[in-house]
């Protein structure tokens, strides 16, 4: 079992659509989780760190379920330039600061 | 601020050669510094952890004797790709962590390279 699971995708949604993104993780101890944006051939970039109580920004939310080891991205009112790979990014246990990264999930939203 | 610079973006050589990848953090000292490599269509996989002063760390199945790297200083690590293959040819990733921030790694632009 992979360490971080996504669906790859694509999702391919309409402007102004909402779409979800899940992630599960295999490590109960892990210690921080990120949502990073990943365009065509660049670097990820931080889209935002999700909290135990949930967080937003903007149009974006992020929750976390410890429990069930599951994370999730909701972008709501989706724009063209939200096109990209979404990677899920889970930090390993303490002592240790490696990231371990999803395959990432794509998202086309189209005109 | 935290910036990571790579250089170079892009490289071709043929094979049998090394390649150098530098990875510079710009206005931050790096205590940590990892690279990464990322095939079309996966996702990044961590190659190696690099702490200034000290030998890298490798992950499992990551060739320490091909994957040479160098963390000379607080600000500065070098990849080197000896003998390079044509299966080499990746997308190149460095991060680092500023001293007291560890949970947050900031990523450099990256290196293509491939190798012919």
């Amino acid at each position: 079992r992979k360490e971080v699971e996504q669906d790859p995708g694509p999702f391919n949604v309409p402007e102004g659509a909402t779409v979800a993104f899940n992630c599960t993780y295999s490590n109960s101890a892990s210690q921080s989780f990120f949502w990073y944006r990943q365009d065509c051939r660049k670097e990820p970039k931080l889209l935002m760190s999700v909290y135990s109580s949930g967080n937003e920004d903007g149009r974006f939310t992020a929750q976390l379920n410890r429990a069930s080891q599951y994370i999730s991205l909701l972008i709501r009112d989706s724009k063209l330039s939200d096109s990209a790979t979404y990677l899920c990014v889970v930090r390993g246990t303490s002592g240790t600061y490696k990231y371990i990264f999803g395959t990432g999930t794509r998202l086309k939203v189209l005109a | 601020g935290a910036v990571v610079s790579q250089h170079p973006s892009w490289v071709i050589c043929k094979s049998g050669t090394s390649v150098k990848i530098e990875c510079r953090s710009l206005d931050f000292q790096a205590t940590t510094m990892f690279w990464y490599r990322q095939f079309p269509k996966q996702s990044l996989m961590l190659m190696a952890t690099s702490n200034e002063g000290s030998k890298a760390t490798y992950e499992q199945g990551v060739e320490k004797d091909k994957f040479l790297i160098n963390h000379a200083s607080l600000t500065l690590s070098t990849l080197t790709v000896t003998s390079a293959h044509p299966e080499d040819s990746s997308f190149y990733i460095c991060s680092a962590t500023a001293s007291g921030r560890t949970d947050t790694q900031y990523f450099g632009p990256g290196t293509r390279l491939t190798v012919l």
